[in-house]
């Protein structure tokens, strides 16, 4: 069974640029989240879905990023415009079932290098 | 708000040496725990969970117990192998994934 998909799997934009990641869950999966994982930290999450619903955004900075998941199963976070804060990782899990605690799968995360 | 506070690295140690990481929570309801290990240039991968009081959780070796007194969730290993460097993420489940920072263990021949 294939994982999580995600591309690009390195991105390197100067600032003020717009970038887009795109995530691809595992065939069945209809939760699927966006986490963001800075340099010697664990991941911090922005955005959960529950099919096509953004269940909890609270942590996405609404400002300048954005995210979809068009027919609940692809989804694509972007950020426009880019800061060289927003350097990181961004990975994408999905689980199966809407329930919080079932398990999370990770695909292997896009590198974005702002400078 | 629900946090993790895991023991700081980096851990170096030699094959065949006892690993200990140390975890501990603070959470509102019960949550579900996991240890989540990233391997050298690949993605989070989930190594062993329990979801209540005095559950152990178990994989490749490693062990780890849900102390709900303590609210603790130590990762131990009795023998490490070069194959175990990695980072090792303390994680808690309530709804969303709350991770540790992450512990950076290095095992050397």
């Amino acid at each position: 069974e294939a994982g999580v998909v995600q591309s690009p799997r390195y991105k390197i934009i100067e600032k003020k640029q717009p970038v887009a990641f795109w995530c691809n869950p595992i065939s069945g999966h209809n939760t699927l989240y966006w986490y963001r994982q800075n340099l010697g930290q664990g991941p911090e999450l922005l955005i959960r879905y529950e099919n096509e619903e953004a269940v909890d955004d609270s942590q996405l900075p609404k400002d300048r990023f954005s995210a979809e998941r068009l027919k609940g199963v692809d989804s694509t976070l972007k950020i426009q415009p880019a800061e060289l804060g927003d350097s990181a990782v961004y990975l994408c899990a999905s689980s199966f079932g809407t329930s919080g605690y079932n398990e999370q799968f990770f695909g292997p995360g896009t590198r974005l290098t702002v400078l | 708000g629900n946090s993790v506070t895991q023991m700081e690295g980096p851990v170096t140690l030699s094959e065949e040496a006892f690993l200990t990481i140390n975890c501990t929570y603070t959470a509102t309801g019960y949550p579900s725990l996991f240890w989540y290990v990233q391997y050298p240039g690949e993605g989070l991968q989930l190594l062993l969970k329990a979801t209540k009081a005095d559950d152990k959780g178990s994989n490749k070796g490693f062990e780890a117990t849900y102390r709900k007194e303590t609210t603790s969730f130590h990762l131990e290993k009795g023998s490490v192998q070069v194959s175990d460097s990695a980072v090792y993420f303390c994680a808690l489940n309530d709804y969303k994934l709350s991770f540790g920072a992450g512990t950076t263990v290095t095992v050397r021949a």
